[in-house]
């Protein structure tokens, strides 16, 4: 069975350019989570889907952060314009759905972003 | 609102040594509890979980936890520890009666295994 599949694994940009993470979850999982992860901090949950609805968006900084889940398979997650602070690693995560909360999540090897 | 606490910023242990990783949770029903491990550069990588009946969970490379309602606890053991275990450990809680199936981590615990 295939992982999570996140690229890139490195980014670099500048301060108030864009950038975009792409994840591809785990064949069937219906939820799909984002995490940030700053350094010498536990992942933070940005965005949660279920299929291609949004469940939990709620520590989403919606002003430059957004994400979406086209077709419930495959997520972007994008950033418009970064901040220094968002420096961190992007990771993404899936899990079978709401109906097996039993099951562990599967997270992917992550994005780590840098701005300068 | 679910939360999780993992008091201990750094661990630090002797090879051969038992260890010993804390945790403590707070949802609204009954939990369902998971440690992961990660190591640097690396994804989460999922050790063990907490789902219902033995209090006693037994998980990847030895470790362990033991789920305790009272205390509202779920801390991660291993008998004896070696220097391969050094990595970072997450806690995470979901709410086995929520709407969603939401999840959680704590902020991490850095492990360091001395030979």
């Amino acid at each position: 069975e295939a992982g999570v599949a996140q690229s890139p694994r490195y980014k670099i940009i500048e301060k108030r350019q864009s950038v975009a993470f792409w994840c591809n979850p785990i064949s069937g999982h219906a939820t799909l989570y984002w995490y940030q992860q700053i350094l010498g901090q536990g992942p933070k949950l940005l965005i949660q889907f279920q299929n291609n609805g949004v469940v939990d968006d709620s520590q989403l900084p919606k002003d430059r952060f957004s994400a979406e889940r086209l077709k419930g398979v495959d997520s972007t997650l994008k950033i418009q314009p970064a901040k220094l602070e968002d420096s961190a690693v992007y990771l993404c995560a899936s899990s079978p759905g709401a109906d097996r909360k039993n099951t562990e999540a599967f997270f992917g090897q992550g994005t780590r972003l840098t701005v300068v | 609102a679910q939360s999780v606490a993992q008091p201990e910023d750094q661990v630090n242990v002797a090879e051969g040594n038992p260890l010993t990783v804390k945790c403590t949770y707070s949802v609204s029903g009954n939990p369902y509890l998971f440690w992961y491990v990660q190591y640097p550069n690396r994804g989460l990588q999922f050790l063990l979980k907490y789902i219902t009946g033995d209090n006693l969970v037994k998980g990847s490379y030895g470790f362990e936890a033991e789920f305790n309602k009272s205390q509202t606890s779920f801390h991660l053991k291993k008998p004896s520890a070696l220097v391969s275990d050094s990595a970072l450990y997450f806690c995470a809680v979901r709410d086995s009666g929520g709407a969603t199936n939401k999840l959680i981590f704590g902020t991490g615990t850095l492990l360091a295994v001395q030979p």
